[in-house]
């Protein structure tokens, strides 16, 4: 049973273009989490969605962010229009249920130039 | 105030001895309780539960307090590679997010 799988794991966009960060939970997982860690700080909570539903975008950004978990295939965080304080290490969890234990993959490093 | 608050340290611990730290909650509904550990620009790894009765796993004891709304690490017999940040989790009912606190640094030292 692989564990929670993130693409890429290293992503350098230029100000102004897109980045998609892939998250593939493990098998048996409906639940998605989203988190980003800025340098020297804390887990901060993004998105929580099951499939095809997101459930809490509470700390999502209102502008340029998106995410999304389709009935098939891994779940996608969109930034678009990128700007120099969205680089961070993105963190995807996965979990059967919401009260479970969630299990991180190994994030998608995300650099703004 | 923020939902999960944790020390952020660091605790510096002689290798061998022990070291406890707290996490308190603010929401009284919170049902669900975790330890993670994460090390240096590494994802977070599930360390254990925190169950009503409290949980030991090796060196590690979890303790949960509801009527305090807080939960507990201690490590015992600290080793060099327990340096780490722990962070600790809260979650409601399902259908509610993991929410994070912001970490404990660790840092044993020989």
């Amino acid at each position: 049973n692989a564990g929670v799988m993130q693409n890429p794991r290293h992503l350098v966009r230029r100000r102004g273009q897109e980045a998609r960060l892939r998250c593939s939970p493990m098998k048996g997982h409906s639940h998605v989490y989203w988190y980003r860690q800025l340098p020297e700080e804390g887990l901060k909570f993004m998105v929580y969605l099951q499939k095809e539903n997101i459930i809490d975008e509470s700390g999502m950004p209102k502008e340029r962010f998106s995410a999304e978990f389709p009935k098939e295939g891994p779940s996608i965080l969109r930034i678009q229009q990128v700007v120099r304080g969205d680089s961070a290490a993105y963190f995807c969890a996965s979990s059967p249920t919401a009260t479970f234990e969630a299990f991180f993959g190994q994030g998608t490093r995300l650099t703004v130039v | 105030r923020k939902e999960v608050e944790q020390d952020p340290g660091p605790f510096n611990v002689p290798e061998g001895a022990t070291v406890a730290f707290n996490c308190t909650y603010s929401n009284s509904a919170s049902q669900s309780f975790f330890w993670y550990r994460q090390d240096c620009r590494k994802e977070p790894k599930l360390l254990m539960s925190v169950y009503s009765s409290g949980n030991e796993d090796g060196r590690f004891t979890a303790q949960l307090n509801r009527a305090s709304q807080y939960i507990s690490l201690l490590i015992r017999d600290s080793k060099l590679s327990d340096s780490a940040t722990y962070l600790c989790v809260a979650s409601r009912a399902a259908g509610n997010k993991l929410t994070f606190g912001g970490g404990t640094r660790v840092l044993v030292k020989p």
